[in-house]
């Protein structure tokens, strides 16, 4: 079975500190994608990043850095120097193998980035 | 281009009543899907179509039914509304769903209430 697990539900940080939103995930599937959303309090979802299970390499976007590793079955999402626009919930989902009903998000990390 | 559009914003339905969650997109996506949103429960997929003409059951589609006529559009139907419906609702679309995950856009939301 598949499942995604981010076991941080609120998080609190003050403005310029830097956070790590953990994510876990679990498949027995060899080919799989990650994802990180981001849920503003105005309620849409953005895309932020996609991983596929080939592909551990580290990637930083200005001042996102995710952390993906296969042996821990984790994919961490930082966010360096926070800021007040970085408030909101952030969902990890897991998509596995070649079928596309097999979306799983986990149940999301609330953040606020206190100033 | 409006991206994905979702009507309406906000409902409110009475037990047992149905309803049409409309969803459009612009972009020539082939892949089309409705989630729910619950608190601490991430999104889950209700129902997702590969193309016009195609569509298929996700995690949780019972009490609710699809339909694809034409790439642009992608309606879901409660034929018969539960309060266990109440829900916010997102529709997503993306490029293709080949093998491939592409970035799936969302729609703004339908925040839903069943009394």
């Amino acid at each position: 079975a598949q499942k995604v697990t981010q076991a941080q539900t609120e998080i609190s940080v003050v403005e310029k500190e830097d956070v790590t939103l953990d994510c876990v995930y679990e498949t027995r599937d060899t080919t799989y994608y990650l994802f990180w959303y981001k849920q503003p309090p105005s309620g849409e979802l953005v895309f932020l990043i996609r991983r596929n299970s080939f592909d551990e390499q580290n990637e930083i976007s200005g001042r996102y850095s995710w952390n993906f590793q296969k042996s821990t079955s984790s994919f961490n999402f930082t966010i360096t120097a926070s800021q007040v626009v970085d408030s909101a919930v952030y969902f990890c989902a897991l998509s596995v193998g070649t079928s596309y009903d097999k979306v799983i998000f986990g149940p999301g990390t609330s953040l606020s980035v206190i100033p | 281009n409006a991206g994905v559009t979702q009507t309406p914003k906000f409902q409110v339905l009475k037990t047992g009543q149905s309803m049409t969650l409309q969803c459009a997109q612009d972009m020539n996506h082939e892949y089309m899907s409705w989630y729910r949103q619950d608190p601490g429960m991430g999104l889950r997929l209700i129902h997702y179509s590969v193309g016009a003409g195609i569509t298929d059951q996700g995690e949780v589609p019972n009490g609710y039914n699809v339909s694809r006529s034409t790439t642009e559009d992608f309606p879901l139907r409660l034929l018969s509304a539960a309060p266990s419906q109440t829900s916010v609702y997102f529709c997503a679309s993306s490029y293709s769903s080949r093998g491939i995950r592409e970035t799936q856009y969302f729609g703004p939301g339908t925040r839903l209430l069943v009394l």
